[in-house]
């Protein structure tokens, strides 16, 4: 059964550090992981969808990277801002054909 | 582009009693995917419709059932309310078949309290 974690449970940073949020995985036999952000009661925003094949991907001060050998992904936020403060869910998918994640239970940051 | 919508944004019902929750997809979906999320914790995967079939289910019980419209709307029922059902319904639309490339767009959610 996968098995997603995510580290640390909270963070709380000063404006404009930078940061990295870490995930890990039990089954490297993902088929894409995708990072989401939440704000408090409200649905889930993607960030940034990463294939199997690929090493990272960048949204603007976003950066994700995966190794699918070592099941560990990490998201950096680069000069966090107030408006960063959110949960952030990263989720592992599986199989092809089917839209099932597995998520972690997120990191809640806060940029103060 | 509509986005994924959902109805209501809260919700509040009465142990065993019937609940109904609904979901518009992104326009062009035809995949529409249900997760629960309760305080804290991450979203658990429900079930996903396809061309209006149910087509994987998680570990929840039948109490739990959804349709799908041609339309692509989506339902998601729950009978015999417990009040362990209390979490943040998501609803999810993509395109299937297209080898995973597309990423999951959520709506912001129902919010079921069980009283």
């Amino acid at each position: 059964k996968q098995e997603v974690t995510q580290i640390p449970a909270a963070l709380s940073v000063p404006e404009g550090e930078n940061l990295v949020l870490n995930c890990s995985f039990t089954d490297s036999a993902i088929y894409n992981l995708q990072w989401f952000r939440q704000d408090p009661g409200k649905g889930l925003t993607s960030l940034l969808l990463i294939q199997s094949s690929q090493r990272e991907q960048t949204s603007g001060r976003l950066n994700a990277s995966l190794d699918k050998s070592s099941g560990r992904s990490t998201l950096y936020i680069a000069a966090s801002q107030p408006g960063d403060s959110a949960t952030y869910l990263c989720a592992v998918r599986l199989t092809s054909g089917y839209s099932t994640l597995t998520f972690g239970k997120g990191t809640m940051l806060l940029v103060s | 582009e509509t986005g994924v919508t959902q109805s209501p944004t809260h919700l509040i019902k009465t142990r065993g009693q019937q609940v109904t929750l609904r979901c518009s997809s992104q326009s062009g979906h035809n995949t529409v995917s249900w997760y629960q999320q309760a305080l804290g914790q991450g979203p658990q995967f429900i079930f996903q419709y396809y061309r209006e079939e149910e087509n994987g289910r998680g570990n929840f019980p039948p109490r739990f059932s959804g349709l799908q419209f041609p339309n692509y709307s989506s339902e998601l029922n729950v009978n015999a309310l417990e009040l362990d059902d209390s979490a943040l319904y998501l609803c999810a639309s993509s395109l299937v078949l297209d080898r995973g490339n597309s990423p999951l767009h959520f709506g912001n959610g129902t919010r079921l309290t069980v009283t």
